[in-house]
């Protein structure tokens, strides 16, 4: 069965720290795999992708992931914290038996960034 | 990056009442786009994949004649929610692929049946 879940609904820090928001999939072959971020009352913006290529991708506003095989894991990462990184993430992956070439998303990790 | 936009971007319709959601990619060409449903605080459900030029893929459990899709370009895809209720009350994204794996998506329309 699919499955990508993302480890924490909610995640606090403070400006200038460490972000890690973490996901794990399920699937058989590697699958492509995605971060997006939500402001309230949005649409859904695309961070970085995975597609087979380097394991550690850098996406947009300073956010990097890196595919880990073995871990099957695809944790976001920035070095440090700004107030308008507070938003909903959600990780995707799309695979191609498993998940029937369609975008299947994780719940969501609501950050938190206090001052 | 890739524009996908939705209009309305929120509308509020009495109850038995037909609403219809716009779905356009403006600087690209969308074979596939895609409906999705967010409930509050809650994740994206794919409702259904629609292909220019023939019928949606409804996911199960999305009954296709409350909730008709069609794509008539290239560039635009709609939903209309028909005889609303307030159980359709429900943000409603849509999603355009562009090549073969990266989708954009627009930027929602909450929906409100009173």
């Amino acid at each position: 069965a699919q499955s990508v879940t993302q480890l924490g609904s909610h995640v606090s820090v403070s400006e200038g720290a460490l972000v890690l928001l973490r996901c794990n999939y399920s699937s058989s072959v590697p699958p492509y795999l995605f971060w997006y971020v939500q402001y309230p009352n949005q649409g859904l913006q695309l961070l970085l992708k995975y597609t087979s290529a380097a394991t550690l991708v850098k996406g947009i506003n300073g956010f990097e992931a890196e595919f880990k095989k073995s871990e099957t894991s695809f944790h976001l990462t920035k070095p440090s914290a700004h107030m308008s990184d507070a938003a909903e993430y959600f990780c995707a992956v799309r695979g191609f038996m498993e998940y029937g070439n369609k975008l299947v998303f994780g719940a969501g990790t609501i950050l938190r960034v206090k001052s | 990056g890739a524009v996908v936009s939705q209009h309305p971007s929120r509308v509020i319709c009495k109850s038995g009442t037909s609403v219809k959601i716009e779905c356009r990619s403006l600087d690209f060409q969308a074979t596939t786009m895609f409906w999705y449903r967010q409930f509050p605080k809650q994740s994206l459900m794919l409702m259904a994949t629609s292909n220019e030029g023939s019928k949606a893929t409804y996911e199960q459990g999305v009954e296709k004649d409350k909730f008709l899709i069609n794509h008539a370009s290239l560039t635009l895809s709609t939903l209309t929610v028909t005889s609303a209720h307030p159980e359709d009350s429900s943000f409603y994204i849509c999603s355009a692929r562009r090549g073969s794996y990266e989708q954009y998506f627009g930027p929602g329309t909450r929906l409100t049946v009173t």
